[in-house]
């Protein structure tokens, strides 16, 4: 019962430094996303996907890149890290847009530190 | 600029009285809205949801109601309990284009 898996749960990084996030699902959801919480800001949206071999920007993409290989797999990475990308990211899937009785699925997080 | 406010960072309430979390939004566009819950380390859990056709959604304890023109909306939990210690974002969307727009949270704590 997996639901949404993110690995790792926690990083620390130097500056300039690369890394590759991990969000892995079991409900075969064609739609899954990448999200960044800052205090006071609330969720806000990286990139997304609307199926495999898909991805497109969301709010707040400027440093960051995905990709969507396979359906379950969705990998968000970061090619120079900078501390302003010190945070918590969180991945979520749905069927669809995630509304009615469909919503999106988050994983646990995870944090990241940029040194 | 965000579209989806939640201008009570925290709020406390005593064991078996009434929480009331308010959100309030600008874009006329949203359509659909829903709670999410979260508890520390672990990801948002969905909650309840409401689509602008209605003004109020009940679901057990948790009732969602909408004012549309004051494009407000509301959530009550009765009655609070010591697991519903949390914080409860609120976000919205459009059908025309299905991202969601979250507010900022609200920090709920309930007390014995």
């Amino acid at each position: 019962n997996a639901g949404v898996t993110q690995t790792p749960k926690f990083r620390v990084l130097k500056t300039g430094q690369s890394m590759t996030l991990l969000c892995a699902q079991d409900m075969n959801h064609e739609y899954m996303y990448w999200y960044r919480q800052d205090p006071g800001m609330g969720l806000r949206l990286i990139h997304y996907s609307v199926g495999e071999g898909t991805t497109a920007k969301g709010e707040v993409p400027d440093g960051y890149n995905v990709s969507r290989l396979k359906k379950q797999n969705f990998l968000l990475g970061l090619e120079s890290a900078a501390p302003s990308q010190t945070s918590v990211y969180f991945c979520a899937s749905s069927y669809s847009w995630g509304m009615g009785n469909q919503p999106q699925h988050f994983g646990d997080g995870t944090r990241l530190s940029i040194l | 600029d965000q579209q989806v406010k939640q201008n009570s960072p925290s709020l406390s309430v005593q064991e078996g009285r009434i929480s009331i979390l308010n959100c309030d939004y600008t874009n006329s566009m949203f359509d659909y809205f829903l709670w999410y819950k979260k508890y520390p380390a672990e990801g948002p859990t969905f909650l309840i949801s409401i689509s602008s056709i209605k003004d109020k959604n009940e679901d057990g304890r948790f009732t969602v109601f909408l004012n549309k023109s004051a494009k407000h909306l509301s959530l009550h939990i009765v009655p609070s309990q010591p697991g519903d210690s949390a914080v409860y974002f609120c976000a919205a969307s459009g059908n025309s284009w299905g991202k969601l727009q979250f507010g900022a949270g609200t920090q709920v704590v309930v007390t014995p």
